[in-house]
């Protein structure tokens, strides 16, 4: 059974840093891109962030570009997104997603998804 | 990048009333659409992808349908744990983008 757990997630200031993880199992996880989406409190899902099978293409949302890195250490099955210079717009749910099937270099969809850490950016 | 609109925004059903949302694309996706439920306080989970098929473990009640820009999903006979938010995804272009959601509502 595929299975994902997200940490990481606090209060944090306006202006500081978090590194959220996602911890996978069930799956190779070098074999799939990966994943991160988020949630604002009562609002609709946004893409933030993917990962390359291959670990080393990254993509990003213009609204997190230069501030969001999305990383892996594949020796703990981890996927990690380190983010800095954060703010009040960043405060969501963010959730780790494995793709449902990858095909000829793409992967599409998101299935299935972790539980979700809340990241909160206040003073 | 490509906006999907889903419509009605909220959809006020009686169980066993047959429910139908719909999500537009401003431009084609072809088949590469998706739906997805959340319920509150949960993750979203994967209903349909490229636009008909139904991801495992999902109940024959919901299907999908369209192509192109137009899309909808059924849900034939809505059970109580049906009642949730919708959302349908779009892979055929970067970046994925999601709707803004249709909540179906007990009436």
């Amino acid at each position: 059974e595929v299975q994902l757990l997200e940490s990481g997630g606090g209060l944090v200031q306006p202006g500081g840093s978090l590194r959220l993880s996602c911890t996978a199992s069930g799956f190779t996880f070098t074999s799939y891109a990966m994943n991160w989406v988020r949630q604002a409190p009562g609002q609709g899902l946004e893409w933030v962030s993917t990962l390359g099978s291959e670990g080393y293409n990254t993509y990003y949302a213009d609204s997190v570009r230069g501030r969001f890195t999305i990383s892996r250490d594949t020796s703990r099955n981890t996927l990690f997104l380190q983010m800095n210079n954060l703010r009040a717009d960043d405060t969501a749910v963010y959730y780790c997603a494995k793709p449902r099937y990858c095909r000829d270099g793409n992967c599409y969809y998101f299935d299935p998804w972790g539980p979700g850490t809340l990241v909160t950016v206040s003073s | 990048e490509i906006v999907l609109t889903q419509s009605p925004a909220t959809l006020s059903l009686s169980p066993g009333e047959r429910a139908t949302l719909s999500c537009r694309a401003s431009q084609s996706v072809g088949s590469y659409l998706a739906w997805y439920q959340q319920k509150p306080g949960q993750a979203p989970r994967l209903l349909i992808y490229d636009a008909s098929n139904r991801a495992t473990g999902i109940p024959a009640r919901f299907s999908g349908s369209g192509s192109g820009t137009d899309f909808t999903l059924t849900i034939s006979s809505p059970e109580p744990e049906d009642f949730a938010v919708y959302y349908c995804q779009q892979r055929n272009k970067w970046p994925p983008t999601f709707g803004q959601g249709t909540k179906v509502e007990i009436k």
